[in-house]
């Protein structure tokens, strides 16, 4: 069973577009990190977002944290060929032993 | 910057060979996770370790074993490989505490069971 839900899976859109990534839980969540992975790379953290209600931009991306912090977004202003990756969000439940659980992902391609 | 780097990016191996991943990072990290990741189910925690000689099983432990003998190294051992084992492996490393601190991974093995 998956704790956290991400959609869509897939996400393929013309460049200069705006889309929405969700991550949504029944559980709470100390704090919510999205990571970003390329072909043949390991994943690279985007953003860690601890307090419910917390919005923090990053460039044309801009994360959100649930008010009762179980559930993100992430939505991307005026996509970019650049963007194109895969998407993945992750929680952490307090424990110093730092697992996370991550969402499934989110294969977004944008198109020149 | 912090490193974290997987023995071998490809790798193929026989069915029941017993089968080494050796990840090493470079930061003092305390956390160090394995992680295998298909398509269309994301990444799932293998096992992790809290410091030297700890460990602790993630969601699919089973046909695994892991080894943390220094600080710096974490290895995954496949007992007896079978071809529902092959997939992209994932390391992982994190400084411990609870304040949301990221985890640095390395580039992945992706391991090929015939």
């Amino acid at each position: 069973t998956q704790l956290l839900e991400q959609s869509p899976q897939f996400l393929s859109i013309q460049e200069g577009e705006n889309l929405t990534v969700y991550c949504n839980s029944s559980s709470v969540f100390s704090s919510l990190q999205w990571y970003r992975q390329e072909p043949g790379e390991g994943p690279v953290l985007l953003v860690t977002v601890v307090t419910g209600g917390e919005v923090k931009k990053l460039k044309r991306l801009t994360f959100q944290f649930g008010d009762a912090r179980k559930d993100s977004s992430l939505h991307i202003t005026a996509a970019q060929p650049g963007d194109t990756g895969l998407y993945l969000c992750a929680g952490a439940r307090g424990s110093t032993l730092g697992r996370l659980y991550f969402g499934r992902g989110t294969q977004l391609t944008v198109w020149p | 910057d912090v490193k974290v780097t997987q023995s071998s990016r490809y790798l193929v191996k026989r069915t029941g060979e017993k089968v080494f991943l050796e990840c090493v990072q470079d930061m003092d990290h305390e956390n160090m996770f394995w992680y295998r990741q298909d398509p269309g189910l994301g990444l799932r925690l293998i096992y992790f370790s809290y410091d030297v000689k700890m460990k602790e099983k993630g969601d699919i432990p089973e046909g695994y074993s892991v080894s943390r003998e220094k600080k710096e190294r974490f290895s995954l051992i496949l007992e007896s490989a079978s071809t529902n084992q092959t997939s992209m492996y994932l390391c992982a490393s994190r400084d411990a505490g609870t304040g949301g601190q990221p985890q640095h991974f390395g580039d992945g093995t992706r391991l090929s069971i015939l």
